[in-house]
């Protein structure tokens, strides 16, 4: 237990579907990312939102769509999703500090996507 | 970020030391290594960091050479839960906060 919970855990939609992945976390962080992991590949970083502001878009399609309603909980919205986006979806947070504090991210256990 | 190079598997016998190698030699003088590390289908977890000191935690070593282009991670005594795929990232703790994954050493401790 990382303190990250992902809701639900398993996801298998259509792909004229819109469904949505939660992520929350109550361990006072401000960062929050969404990752995504296909097989065989490396994690690829999605979106970084900073004290509920986007603050990265990593070049993602727009048929995912993020919301930060607060620092505690961060959504990814899907909707007309393809096949080849079936992946992991994880989420991570990470608390602030000083230039010198570390940067450990704390992940979920992610949710697994299946687009049929 | 500083690219990092790993082997793409190792196996460990359990109850040995598993050291597992990391090259880093473009790392500029601010960044740190990070070892991370991800067990099959959860998500990865943090597991030490060191900038240019020798670290242990409860969980690891990380001897970090001299130049700091290469890095060790020594898990002391293998355990069968300890299989799972280690990342290397080299990282500064300010400004960009992206961390960027490899593809890892996929560990495998044999009973």
């Amino acid at each position: 237990e990382t303190g990250v919970t992902q809701t639900p855990r398993h996801l298998v939609m259509g792909m004229t579907n819109k469904k949505s992945l939660k992520c929350e976390q109550h361990l006072g962080h401000n960062a929050m990312y969404w990752y995504k992991q296909s097989a065989k590949k490396p994690l690829e970083l999605m979106f970084v939102y900073n004290f509920k502001e986007q603050t990265e878009n990593n070049s993602v399609p727009s048929r995912f769509s993020p919301e930060c309603p607060n620092s505690s909980h961060l959504f990814l919205h899907l909707h007309t999703l393809q096949p080849e986006d079936s992946a992991l979806y994880l989420c991570a947070s990470k608390g602030q500090g000083g230039w010198s504090s570390y940067n450990e991210q704390f992940f979920g256990p992610g949710t697994r996507l299946t687009v049929l | 970020d500083a690219k990092t190079t790993q082997p793409t598997s190792m196996d460990c016998a359990e109850g040995r030391a598993a050291n597992l190698p990391c090259n880093h030699s473009t790392i500029s003088g601010n960044e740190y290594v990070y070892w991370y590390r991800q067990i099959h289908s959860q998500g990865p977890q943090y597991i030490i960091h060191g900038l240019k000191n020798n670290e242990t935690n409860e969980m690891a070593s990380l001897i970090i050479t001299e130049d700091r282009k290469s890095s060790t991670l020594i898990l002391p005594h293998a355990t069968l839960r300890d299989t799972a795929v280690y990342y290397c990232i080299v990282h500064r703790n300010f400004g960009n906060e992206k961390l960027t994954f490899g593809t890892g050493t996929r560990l495998t401790i044999i009973p």
